[in-house]
């Protein structure tokens, strides 16, 4: 498998500020990250897809300038939550790509803001 | 990716085992079938693939159809700590590509 860390595992934080979530990749390099984002007894929706060393690709509807996306490294992608809103409020989850013949995701266990 | 279709719920005695159907009749000849399940606040968990033949883990067994059109996945002594909500997603095996959640069927094993 994969062993995957984020930090930090909650977060509580006022209207207005920014909040950075770190994803690292313990055990391998990991070319691309994904971002999801899951409310209250829904199911994950992918936010964006983080590529090391090039722009992240968002999906329909995310702002990517409210949601900052860095993947310096091969291990290290963080999600920047920019000026948070109660609406923000959710648990945000990265997973790396583990290659080879047969690709896997492995996930991290998740970062829960709420935003006050 | 292919659209799959799962039970809502399902309920389970510990001990016995647990059989998690899912439906994908769109599926691709070059597309897997992927398991994972979520327990309560935490990130999903890999638990099996597989393409056309059965799989087996240290976790579970994966069932496909011959015609590839649904599947079973079998947790073969269910335990308290199996109660998860289990997402079958379907797609190719390369190219980085996203995983597609639907719904999932949320597990209750039972005492």
């Amino acid at each position: 498998g994969a062993v995957v860390s984020q930090h930090p595992s909650w977060v509580i934080c006022k209207s207005g500020t920014s909040v950075k979530i770190e994803c690292r990749s313990l055990d391998f390099q990991a070319t691309t990250m994904f971002w999801y984002r899951q409310f209250p007894k829904q199911s994950l929706m992918l936010m964006a897809t983080s590529n090391e060393g090039s722009k992240a690709t968002y999906e329909q509807g995310v702002e990517k300038d409210k949601f900052l996306i860095n993947h310096a490294s091969l291990t290290l992608s963080t999600l920047t939550v920019t000026s948070a809103h109660p609406e923000d409020s959710s648990f945000y989850i990265c997973s790396v790509t583990r290659g080879g013949l047969i690709e896997t995701q492995y996930f991290g266990p998740g970062t829960r803001l709420l935003v006050l | 990716d292919a659209k799959t279709t799962q039970p809502t719920s399902m309920d389970c005695a510990e001990g016995r085992a647990a059989n998690l159907p899912c439906n994908h009749s769109t599926i691709s000849g070059n597309e897997y079938v992927y398991w994972y399940r979520q327990i309560h606040s935490q990130g999903p968990q890999y638990i099996i693939h597989g393409l056309k033949n059965n799989e087996t883990n240290e976790m579970a067994s994966l069932i496909i159809t011959e015609d590839r059109k649904s599947s079973t996945l079998i947790l073969p002594h269910a335990t308290l700590r199996d109660t998860a909500v289990y997402y079958c997603i379907v797609r190719v095996s390369q190219g980085a590509q996203k995983l597609v959640f639907g719904q999932g069927t949320r597990l209750t094993i039972n005492p």
